[in-house]
């Protein structure tokens, strides 16, 4: 199993254009979420699914879009990259916590995005 | 929306010490995580746990639901345990949704 995979590791951008990180994980996990880590801010929430077809708004979401078309796929857009975006990405994946299920959580290796 | 803060920020501490990292939430909660990062960024699922406590080698995750507040501890502690170390509750406190950080502690083993 690969687990969660994201790619690109690293992105450099100029102001105002856009671009997607990809995040995908190959042990059909139901819940997927991206995050931003900044210093001193520590990991904030973007964006979250807890299925399929299903996406929802987080802590900071604004600048961002997503989308789960599959259970394995949960992308995350930048429509007009700022300077203020510049930061690490970490997308993770999980199962509920119930029955056979721990709920542990799996973190893809992270994206450094500079917005210049 | 669920607040989670961590203590202490920094700590160094003696190769072999008994390391204690605190978190407390502001909601009721299911879960909660503690994860570790070293340098290079790395994020590695330690524990989740919603009662009592788990052990694994020597890491301990302890909570207490109605206070709202979990520990983490490091027995006989090695400088391979220098990292951050972070604990993460339900965004709304839930469990269905995404995860609120504590900002981490940031441990250091000396020799």
């Amino acid at each position: 199993n690969a687990g969660v995979t994201q790619t690109p590791k690293f992105q450099v951008l100029k102001t105002g254009q856009s671009m997607t990180l990809q995040c995908a994980q190959d042990m059909n996990h139901e819940y997927m979420s991206w995050y931003r880590q900044d210093p001193g801010m520590g990991l904030r929430l973007i964006h979250y699914s807890v299925g399929a077809g299903i996406t929802d708004q987080g802590e900071v979401p604004n600048g961002y879009n997503v989308s789960r078309s599959t259970t394995e796929d949960f992308p995350l857009r930048l429509l007009s990259a700022a300077p203020s975006q510049t930061s690490v990405y970490f997308c993770a994946s999980s199962y509920p916590a119930s029955g056979a299920h721990t709920g542990e959580l799996f973190f893809g290796e992270g994206s450094r995005l500079t917005v210049l | 929306k669920n607040e989670v803060e961590q203590s202490p920020q920094n700590l160094t501490a003696q190769e072999g010490e008994f390391i204690t990292i605190n978190c407390s939430y502001s909601v009721g909660i299911s879960a909660l995580h503690w994860l570790q990062q070293h340098p290079g960024g790395g994020i590695v699922s330690l524990f989740m746990l919603s009662s009592g406590k788990k052990k694994h080698g020597r890491l301990i995750a302890t909570i207490n639901i109605q206070e709202k507040h979990s520990s983490l501890h490091i027995t006989a502690s090695h400088p391979r345990d220098s990292a951050v170390y972070i604990c993460a509750g339900p965004h709304s406190g839930g469990g269905a949704d995404g995860l609120t950080f504590g900002k981490g502690t940031h441990l250091i083993i000396q020799p």
